[in-house]
């Protein structure tokens, strides 16, 4: 069975700075990785995803992964931040050629100050 | 597309009491859907798998007679929480996918159950 951890629950960050929250899994096969927002009180948005082919994956808001096998890696990253970018982050995984289900992360709660 | 609605945003019921949560799929056609419980500042931890026309497949720890979950249609999964007492206050989540071969699951915006 597969799992992932998010070393950070929370990380604090000034407004235009960088950012990368830390996302590592464990699994015997080849996986489908996601990182997900969850604004408060509100469902969960897909932010990008890595399925297969260029490891680096964007999204339109500025936020990037990259996916790195030997160290089962998959973590997040923004060269500035925004105080809209105030969420809660979960990465998840999913094992290839096992059906859709999706295991996550504790989730990491990004807190961009003035 | 792939848009997932929730019915109702918000509820708050009487202990003792039964209540319904509704999902569906907008656009798409939805053969499996995913119940998710979320304590607050926690992660997401899943419930029940449902395919449409079969029984839901609860994930361990899940007591099948208090979450009854329904997946009538390719459009529609509901969640009745019977008996509900404050512990069972929590966020809920629905997610919905093409099938076992879609690689993505589309999420509802969630459903704040309070019992008092």
């Amino acid at each position: 069975a597969q799992s992932v951890t998010q070393l950070d629950s929370q990380v604090p960050v000034f407004e235009e700075a960088p950012v990368e929250l830390r996302c590592n899994y464990s699994s015997s096969v080849s996986v489908y990785l996601f990182w997900y927002v969850q604004y408060p009180n509100q469902g969960l948005q897909l932010l990008l995803k890595y399925l297969s082919g260029s490891t680096l994956v964007k999204s339109i808001n500025g936020f990037e992964a990259e996916f790195n096998k030997s160290q089962t890696s998959f973590h997040l990253r923004k060269p500035s931040v925004h105080i809209s970018d105030t969420a809660e982050y979960f990465c998840a995984v999913s094992e290839v050629n096992a059906g859709n289900m999706l295991t996550f992360g504790g989730g990491t709660r990004l807190m961009v100050k003035p | 597309g792939a848009v997932v609605s929730q019915h109702p945003s918000r509820v708050i019921c009487k202990s003792g009491t039964s209540v319904k949560i509704e999902c569906r799929s907008l656009d798409f056609q939805a053969t499996t859907m995913f119940w998710y419980r979320q304590f607050p500042k926690q992660s997401l931890m899943l419930m029940a798998t449902s395919n449409e026309g079969s029984k839901a497949t609860y994930e361990q720890g899940v007591e099948k007679d208090k979450f009854l979950i329904n997946h009538a249609s390719l459009t529609l999964s509901t969640l009745t929480v019977t008996s509900a007492h404050p512990e069972d206050s929590s966020f809920y989540i629905c997610s919905a996918s093409f099938g076992s071969k879609s690689r993505e699951q589309y999420f509802g915006p969630g459903t704040r159950l309070t019992v008092t």
